[in-house]
């Protein structure tokens, strides 16, 4: 199986700041590499797709960049309703699998 | 309107059996693989497996592997996610979930998802 690591694990960051969340793979997996963002009580949410493709109707806001190991998703200037976890998964082979998630606050 | 509705929160005990259900609506069923998802309490997504309903070819996790089954009634939309003897260690969230194209692999994300069906197995 091949193994997604993100980080960080969590984050606190302030309004307005530059937010960035790394996923690696352990192997290459081309750019088959998508982001979802989950808030509580909720279902998972499809942003990005092929590592830097932006779902319709997320905010531009949001941003992914990488290809073969190492990938990046960005938030260009965190907001309240950003507020959430984030999981990259990888859909190159199967099975596929997930990043283990990244907790974004507010500080 | 592309729907996935899951069917409602279960409370088992260790040994019971269960089944879960998925229901696909707004496009055609046959046409597009159906997910499986596991999320247990305040843990991360794990990806269990997933079925094709036109042919009914299913890959599964190594994890999940005996034990589950996942199977779909293409008859009336729906795809299923089984135990034949639950443990406490499958209290989770279920989400079931559809990629945004035919494919699975390397197609664009799942962008469809159920609101997810709660299991809790106690004694």
């Amino acid at each position: 199986d091949i193994q997604m690591t993100q980080s960080p694990s969590s984050l606190s960051a302030s309004v307005g700041d530059r937010v960035t969340i790394t996923c690696r793979a352990s192997q290459s997996i081309s750019r088959f590499l998508n982001w979802y963002q989950q808030k509580p009580g909720k279902a998972p949410k499809l942003l990005i797709y092929a590592a830097s493709s932006l779902q319709s109707g997320v905010p531009s806001s949001f941003s992914g960049s990488g290809s073969g190991t190492d990938f990046t998703l960005t938030i260009s200037s965190l907001q309240s309703e950003d507020v959430a976890t984030y999981y990259c998964q990888q859909n190159y082979i199967a099975p596929l699998t997930f990043g283990g998630g990244t907790k974004v606050e507010i500080k | 309107e592309v729907q996935l509705v899951q069917s409602g929160a279960e409370v088992k005990k260790p040994g019971e059996s269960l089944k879960i259900s998925c229901k696909g609506s707004g496009y055609t069923f046959t046409n597009y693989w159906i997910g499986w998802v596991r999320q247990m309490p305040g843990k991360g997504l794990e990806w269990m497996g997933i079925i094709y309903p036109g042919d009914s070819d299913t890959r599964y996790s190594p994890s999940f592997q005996g034990q589950v089954t996942i199977f779909a009634d293409k008859s009336i939309t729906t795809a299923y996610l089984q135990w034949s003897s639950l443990k406490a260690s499958d209290s989770a969230m279920y989400y079931c979930a559809r990629p945004a194209e035919r494919s699975f692999l390397g197609a664009p994300g799942f962008q469809h998802w159920g609101q997810g069906t709660l299991v809790t197995v106690s004694s």
